[in-house]
């Protein structure tokens, strides 16, 4: 099983609608949670953090539920400009050693093409 | 602030031959820098975490005699691909955090350097 899973995608939605995103982790001792969206051929870049209270900022809404390790990106209203592949990604607690501590692990992806 | 870079972005060269990909922190000083790897249609993959001063740490299946890592100051760390084969192609991107072994701290990608290898 892999570290991170995400909705395999892609998702193909008009101007305007709402799209969910989903993302399970396997490690419960992970720590910090994290969206982040790659552009084509592009660095990924940090969208929001994810807690457990969950977060918002301007469309984009963000679910954490520990309990299930469960993550989910809402973006509401879509852009022409939100298409990219959104990345779901985990930062791992601490080993005995520390050696795993700042870790990332990043999700596979989900593609995102918003139409006209 | 939190600006890094990478050098070359691009760069295409003969099998056997090495190459050197350069990561610098322009605007702060990176304790902990991270090296990955993204292969067509796939996501980025942990290759090794290095910290100023010490050598760095490689995840599991990554060669460290083949990619050498090299962080000699708080600002620049190089990655050096050894005997570069066609299966090395890929695209490499690195990261840098202030905190030592990057603790709770963001991670501040460079725009990458995409390698291929004929």
């Amino acid at each position: 099983r892999k570290e991170v899973e995400q909705d395999p995608g892609p998702f193909n939605v008009p101007e305007g609608a709402t799209v969910a995103f989903n993302c399970t982790y396997s490690n419960s001792a992970s720590q910090s949670f994290f969206w982040y969206r790659q552009d084509c051929r592009k660095e990924p870049k940090l969208l929001m953090s994810v807690y457990s209270s969950g977060n918002e900022d301007g469309r984009f809404t963000a679910q954490l539920n520990r309990a299930s390790q469960y993550i989910s990106l809402l973006i509401r209203d879509s852009k022409l400009s939100d298409s990219a592949t959104y990345l779901c990604v985990v930062n791992k607690s601490p080993n005995a050693g520390g050696t795993s501590y700042g870790k990332l692990t990043f999700g596979q992806g989900t593609i995102l093409t918003v139409h006209p | 602030g939190a600006v890094v870079s990478q050098h070359p972005s691009r760069v295409i060269c003969k099998s056997g031959t090495s190459v050197k990909i350069e990561c610098r922190s322009l605007d702060f000083q990176a304790t902990t820098m991270f090296w990955y790897r993204q292969f067509p249609k796939q996501s980025l993959m942990l290759m090794a975490t290095s910290n100023e001063g010490s050598k760095a740490t490689y995840e599991q299946g990554v060669e460290k005699d083949k990619f050498l890592i090299n962080h000699a100051s708080l600002t620049l760390s190089t990655l050096t691909v050894t005997s570069a084969h066609p299966e090395d192609s890929s695209f490499y991107i690195c990261s840098a955090s202030r905190e030592a072994r990057g603790a709770g701290e963001t991670q501040y990608f460079g725009p990458g350097t995409r390698l291929l290898v004929l």
